[in-house]
């Protein structure tokens, strides 16, 4: 089945230090993949996209390139702010909007000043 | 983003009770939602999918008589979670979307607490 597997957090870095979170997943044919950040008493909102081999996503200073050949999309990012404290989860889909999610089980990235 | 709000944020009830979680979505017509569960500081797990006028699709393990799920609108699904045990206590959160979109938008979430 579908599977995606995240690093484990939490991780605690200082502000402007570079960031990466790995995630890897399995899936049979072509899934969609996504990174999702649920900032504190909030819902999950899309970070980035990525729907086909080596496609980038990008948003907010945040990367990820999507790697069929090591079966990876890992997030990073040259230099964190404070407010990119949130957890932050790695997913898969076989489509877009109206397919199922499967999630990775989300790491807690936490800046300090 | 589309809007999707969940009423209500938080619930206390008591063990044997039921519970109703509502979940909108406020500036777009969602021809299908997701129910998931979030245990804490773990990963969410997909319950069910709701498709408009359709009964939900339950994934593997999940009780459909002890989670009822309606989806009578293209703006509204409710989850009812029946007879309420202490086990039962998790955070509840919904999303909403359609073929057309590119992804699923989430709402705020839905803590529920059975003594």
């Amino acid at each position: 089945g579908n599977s995606v597997t995240q690093m484990e957090g939490p991780v605690t870095l200082s502000e402007e230090a570079f960031l990466t979170i790995n995630c890897t997943y399995t899936a049979t044919g072509y899934p969609s993949l996504f990174w999702y950040v649920q900032y504190p008493g909030e819902g999950l909102q899309l970070l980035l996209k990525a729907t086909k081999a080596d496609d980038k996503g990008s948003n907010k200073g945040f990367e990820a390139t999507y790697r069929k050949e090591t079966t990876s999309f890992h997030l990073e990012k040259g230099s964190v702010q404070v407010s990119d404290s949130a957890v932050y989860f790695c997913a898969l889909s076989k489509g877009q909007g109206a397919q199922k999610l499967v999630f990775g089980q989300g790491t807690r990235l936490t800046i300090n000043p | 983003g589309a809007v999707v709000s969940q009423h209500p944020s938080w619930v206390i009830c008591k063990s044997g009770t039921s519970v109703k979680i509502e979940c909108r979505s406020l500036d777009f017509q969602a021809t299908t939602m997701f129910w998931y569960r979030q245990f804490p500081k773990q990963s969410l797990m997909l319950m069910a999918t709701s498709n408009e006028g359709s009964k939900a699709t339950y994934e593997q393990g999940v009780e459909k008589d002890k989670f009822l799920i309606n989806h009578a609108s293209l703006t509204l699904s409710t989850l009812t979670v029946t007879s309420a045990h202490p086990e039962d206590s998790s955070f509840y959160i919904c999303s909403a979307s359609s073929v057309s979109r590119e992804t699923q938008y989430f709402g705020p979430g839905t803590r529920l607490l059975v003594l």
